[in-house]
Order: structure tokens, then C-alpha cells, then sequence
């Protein structure tokens, strides 16, 4: 099945600063990449997603890249604010209505 | 836009008793339901995989006799985790889509913190 690791860990940036979170599938099937941001005890929000037939993607502070050949994605967050920190998790599936599989998550803290 | 409600968001359970989760989509028919179970600090854990009116199909190592899912409908689907005991103590989420397709997203209920003691 689908294998998602996620780097890194923690991040932690000074307010301004960009962030960069990546993100390594297995499954070359795979075409549906989801960004989720989650706060403590509530539910994911998606904050952007792309499919495989785009190479990347930009919603005003946010951009993803996908790199199909690599099997690798990223999230770009720029201009970084202290609402940004919390926990985000990339996650990737199969197109038609399948499952999501999870990365392991990453701790963003943006430091006054 | 799309909203599943999700209900308890918070439970706390004697060992050895059963809880029921429910998920309800609002204004939408959750074709597929899917169920994940999310320990501290960790990550999202598919559990099982439910479409309306068929059996659930659970991930490897999940117990599906502890677990069990019902999806009689196309807005309602529970969880319900029997016999519980504190290893079962966890963030409970589900995950709705409306039909098939590249083009549908995923909702996810508010969560369930469940406390075993």
C-alpha cells in the first residue's frame, strides 16, 4: 500500500520567515496530494491540495509543488504569521474515491 | 459548503463498556465513510473504509469484531467501539465523500475524544 513520510519533524521560524515542509510517496499511482492543517483537538482543514496533472500550485501565502518523476511534494508557506503554527500533515490517494494516507505531521512554530 | 457532524466530541467510558460514534453528512450523501483513529502527537490512522449499505473494509490490524461500523444510510454511519479498554482511549475522526471521482473532496467530522477508564 501507500507509504507517506513527511520532513521534518518540528519546524520552527521566525515570523516573516518562509517554510518549507516535504513530502515522499511510494504508490506512483497516486494523483491526489492534500495539505491539511490541524489544531490541537480539532479536525483537519485543508488548506491546498494538487493533482498529478499539475506540477504546482499557489494560493496567496501558500504554494505546493509536485514532482511525479521524484514521487515528491512540498508546502511553501511565505511571509509566515504566528496563526500559522500548529501541525500539518501532507497525505496522498488514488483517484475515485479512495483512501487518504497520512504523513507523519509537522510541528510549524512561527516565533515572534 | 459540505459539513459532517460528529458526535460525541468528547466520551468517557468504563473499561469493558461499548461507545457509539456518529457521523452525520448535512447537506450532502456521504457515498463513502471513512474512519480514522489519531493517538497524541500522531498522525491520522485509517481504521476502516465503509460505503453505504455494504461492509466496512478494515486496515490491516484493526479488529473489525472491536470496531464495528454501520453505514445504513447515505448521511449516517457509526463507529462503535466495544468492550473498551484504556489502549482504546483516542482521537476518533471521520472522513466523508460524496461520490466518486478525481474532482470530490474529503470532509472530515469535528472528532471524538475518547477516555477509557
Amino acid at each position: 500500500g501507500e507509504n507517506v513520510e513527511q520532513h521534518p519533524s518540528t519546524l520552527s521560524v521566525q515570523e516573516g520567515d518562509s517554510a518549507v515542509i516535504k513530502c515522499t510517496y511510494s504508490d506512483s499511482a497516486s494523483n491526489y496530494f492534500p495539505w491539511y492543517k490541524q489544531e490541537l483537538g480539532k479536525r483537519p482543514q485543508l488548506i491546498i491540495d494538487i493533482r498529478s496533472n499539475v506540477g504546482e500550485k499557489k494560493d496567496q501565502r501558500i504554494a505546493v509543488t509536485l514532482n511525479k518523476t521524484a514521487k515528491h511534494f512540498s508546502l511553501h508557506i511565505t511571509e509566515t504569521q504566528p496563526e500559522d503554527s500548529a501541525v500539518y500533515f501532507c497525505a496522498a490517494s488514488v483517484g475515485g474515491g479512495n483512501k487518504l494516507t497520512f504523513g507523519t505531521g509537522t510541528q510549524l512554530k512561527v516565533e515572534l | 459548503g459540505a459539513v459532517v457532524s460528529q458526535h460525541p466530541s468528547w466520551v468517557i467510558c468504563k473499561s469493558g463498556t461499548s461507545v457509539k460514534i456518529e457521523c452525520r453528512s448535512l447537506d450532502f450523501q456521504a457515498t463513502t465513510m471513512f474512519w480514522y483513529r489519531q493517538f497524541p502527537k500522531q498522525s491520522l490512522m485509517l481504521m476502516a473504509t465503509s460505503n453505504e449499505g455494504s461492509k466496512a473494509t478494515y486496515e490491516q490490524g484493526v479488529e473489525k469484531d472491536k470496531f464495528l461500523i454501520n453505514h445504513a444510510s447515505l448521511t449516517l454511519s457509526t463507529l462503535t467501539v466495544t468492550s473498551a479498554h484504556p489502549e482504546d482511549s483516542s482521537f476518533y475522526i471521520c472522513s466523508a465523500r460524496e461520490g466518486q471521482g478525481g474532482g470530490v473532496g474529503y470532509t472530515f467530522g469535528s472528532g471524538t475524544r475518547l477516555t477509557v477508564v
